[in-house]
């Protein structure tokens, strides 16, 4: 149980196009989902939380309008990097979390290798 | 502001032998808890293992063990019988309750050698 998807799992793209990640909890409801960015080497750094429903919460230094969270449904989350750059390329890394089970623990998805050209 | 800090970047060990990977915190909270997670080369992050700060007794998992010093605030992770495939990066995690958010430390680069 416990189990989160990304789609897609690598995707190139040209500098100036948008790219959207799709990450879906398969066997339970995610009240809240984050999405972290991670360098080569480099531990995971959260970018922002979202909870179903609402307005994403994005940490100091990330912007908004660049990297467009979605949380429509409970099981579905969207991160949209808009007008990328080469600088955007990393591995990014969505988790889910919910109140009923296991909680306070954060289900991790394989994440998503982005190269932007 | 909570901060989790690993201090050693890259640790080796012989196969079927003991390691110890090293994680201090701080914070000013008095409910939290603690994570060792794994990340392999295929990137997944997998859960080792957890401690609530409420309970005294250490965490195991069959080979995985913490020493959880509340008062340090220390929460080390110890590898026993180490193998082959526990190659990996691995994290130490701290979350308050009902924050729902994890800070990570920077990380401890693993190798197993045979």
């Amino acid at each position: 149980g416990a189990v989160v998807s990304q789609h897609p799992s690598r995707v190139i793209c040209k500098s100036g196009t948008s790219v959207k990640i799709e990450c879906r909890s398969l066997d339970f409801q995610a009240t809240t989902m984050f999405w972290y960015r991670q360098f080569p080497k480099q531990s995971l750094m959260l970018m922002a939380t979202s909870n179903e429903g609402s307005k994403a919460t994005y940490e100091q230094g990330v912007e908004k309008d660049k990297f467009l969270i979605n949380h429509a449904s409970l099981t579905l989350s969207t991160l949209t990097v808009t007008s990328a750059h080469p600088e955007d390329s990393s591995f990014y890394i969505c988790s889910a979390g919910t109140s009923g089970r296991a909680a306070n623990e954060q289900f991790f998805g394989p994440g998503t290798r982005l190269t932007v050209l | 502001a909570q901060t989790v800090t690993q201090s050693q970047p890259e640790m080796s060990v012989q196969e079927a032998e003991t390691v110890t990977l090293s994680c201090t915190y701080d914070t000013s909270e008095n409910n939290y808890y603690l994570f060792w997670y794994k990340q392999p080369p295929s990137r997944q992050m997998i859960l080792v293992i957890r401690q609530e700060a409420y309970k005294q007794q250490n965490a195991t998992e069959n080979r995985f063990s913490v020493n959880f010093q509340k008062a340090a605030k220390s929460f080390s992770l110890k590898i026993s019988d180490s193998q082959l495939g526990d190659t990996a990066m691995y994290f130490c995690a701290f979350m308050a309750s009902g924050t729902y958010k994890y800070i990570f430390g920077t990380g401890t680069r693993l190798k197993v050698l045979a």
